[in-house]
């Protein structure tokens, strides 16, 4: 089976643009979890989403949303890009058997840099 | 989810056993203990997880205190491979959807 694939690896933008990143699912699995990490503040829950709706989000500005498809491929986007949004974006999927007991399987991270 | 504590950093041999302690002593009934490991360069990767019995897979060993404040990630033969930062979660489930609060981890060193 093929992992959790996140499109693009690699991304610069500058302050005040937008920026959209994807991330497609291990097939089958119907949640989907996004992370930021940053050498400060480490591994921070951003959002999740299952069946297209957003049950749980994280304590980050409005300034980030996300949203899913009916294929469970989901998309991040973040808005008027400040230089401490410079970051690793994981995102992981997960099979929703029980909230408790449930693995996750990361991707291999947007590495998105700010100037 | 409760807060857990772990070693900022360890070191050991390769071909040694490792122990990797957490202390979770704010951990309720229904909490489980997960662990996960990110190797540089990469996402993180699932370990093991459990409840009250220590546990087993082909990876690692997860054993348990009986009081369930504490817990330690056995490696029983480290390889370099193994060398990676190791985080140790405790999951409430319920309303966390999709959510693992990471902390800061042990950064684990492999020697040759």
């Amino acid at each position: 089976k093929a992992g959790v694939t996140q499109t693009p690896r690699y991304l610069i933008k500058t302050r005040g643009q937008q920026v959209t990143l994807s991330c497609s699912p291990i097939s089958g699995h119907r949640s989907v979890s996004w992370y930021q990490q940053t050498p400060g503040q480490g591994l921070q829950f951003l959002f999740e989403y299952f069946s297209e709706t957003q049950r749980n989000k994280g304590n980050f500005p409005g300034r980030f949303s996300g949203r899913q498809f009916s294929n469970s491929r989901s998309e991040m986007n973040v808005s008027t890009l400040e230089l401490g949004d410079s970051a690793l974006y994981l995102c992981a999927s997960s099979l929703v058997i029980s909230s408790s007991t449930d693995t996750q399987y990361f991707g291999p991270g947007t590495r998105l840099t700010v100037l | 989810d409760a807060k857990t504590t772990q070693p900022n950093s360890m070191e050991s041999n390769e071909e040694e056993p490792v122990h990797l302690p957490c202390n979770h002593s704010t951990i309720s009934g229904t909490d489980y203990i997960h662990w996960y490991r990110q190797l540089p360069s990469q996402g993180p990767e699932y370990v093991i997880h459990g409840l009250t019995s220590n546990v087993n897979n082909r990876m690692a060993s997860l054993a348990i205190a009986e009081d369930r404040k504490s817990s330690t990630l056995i490696l029983h033969r480290a390889t370099l491979r193994d060398a990676a930062v190791y985080y140790c979660i405790t999951n409430a489930g319920g309303t966390s959807y999709g959510k693992l609060t990471f902390g800061q981890g042990t950064i684990l060193t492999v020697h040759p």
